[in-house]
């Protein structure tokens, strides 16, 4: 049971770099997403999809870039890295069904410099 | 808006020791759900149980606990006979459906548990 594979698992960037987060999930769930998780700030939502080919902004989207070509995978997209982007990431994804839990990767911890 | 606050930052504990993590949250709405979520050391997020506004029964899963009171708009979480392994950051969470139907979790800002032996 693979559930939601995140990688890398780490990363350093320098300012201006791009690079793409890579998830995928193999429980056919419908709703996948993206946070990203800052001391003294829990976890904040960065863009979402409901399902192939659609997607939308959360919380804090400026800098990402997000698609969704298949049920199974949604890639974060960073354009142009910066330091403000020092973070963990973690992808989830969940059901359809109101009120149903969602699974989370095991994070990527991501260092601009 | 939604919002959850885990006053708690850090709670230090000596082994076997009963310990509970308060939750508060805000909403308008009056259908919603309410998570815990585990972080250990390790990492990775370990979902532990979801309730939902309707039901305000007690829970209780081994040594774990969970207080829901409308009232008070409160989600506690107790841990009986607190052990080593249950040393992480946890993370209370209340669901927002957006208007595409996706169920975004507003999450508090999190209890570092520090169990020593």
């Amino acid at each position: 049971n693979a559930g939601v594979t995140q990688t890398p698992k780490f990363q350093v960037l320098k300012t201006g770099q791009s690079m793409t987060l890579q998830c995928a999930q193999d429980m056919n769930h419908e709703y996948m997403s993206w946070y990203r998780q800052d001391p003294g700030m829990g976890l904040r939502l960065i863009h979402y999809s409901v399902g192939a080919g659609i997607t939308d902004q959360g919380e804090v989207p400026n800098g990402y870039n997000v698609s969704r070509s298949t049920t199974e995978d949604f890639p974060l997209r960073l354009l142009s890295a910066a330091p403000s982007q020092t973070s963990v990431y973690f992808c989830a994804s969940s059901y359809r069904e109101e009120g149903t839990e969602a699974f989370f990767g095991q994070g990527t911890r991501l260092t601009v410099v | 808006a939604q919002k959850v606050t885990q006053a708690q930052t850090e709670i230090s504990v000596v082994e076997k020791e009963d310990v509970t993590l308060d939750c508060v949250y805000e909403t308008r709405d009056t259908t919603y759900y309410l998570f815990w979520y585990k972080q250990p050391p390790s990492g990775e997020l370990v979902f532990l149980i979801r309730r939902n506004s309707f039901d305000e029964q007690n829970e209780i899963s081994g040594r774990y606990s969970w207080n829901f009171q409308k009232s008070t708009s409160s989600f506690n979480f107790t841990i009986t006979a607190s052990q080593v392994v249950d040393s992480a950051v946890y993370f209370c969470a209340l669901s927002e459906a957006q208007s595409t139907g996706f169920q975004k979790l507003v999450f508090g800002t999190g209890t570092r548990l520090l169990v020593s032996p």
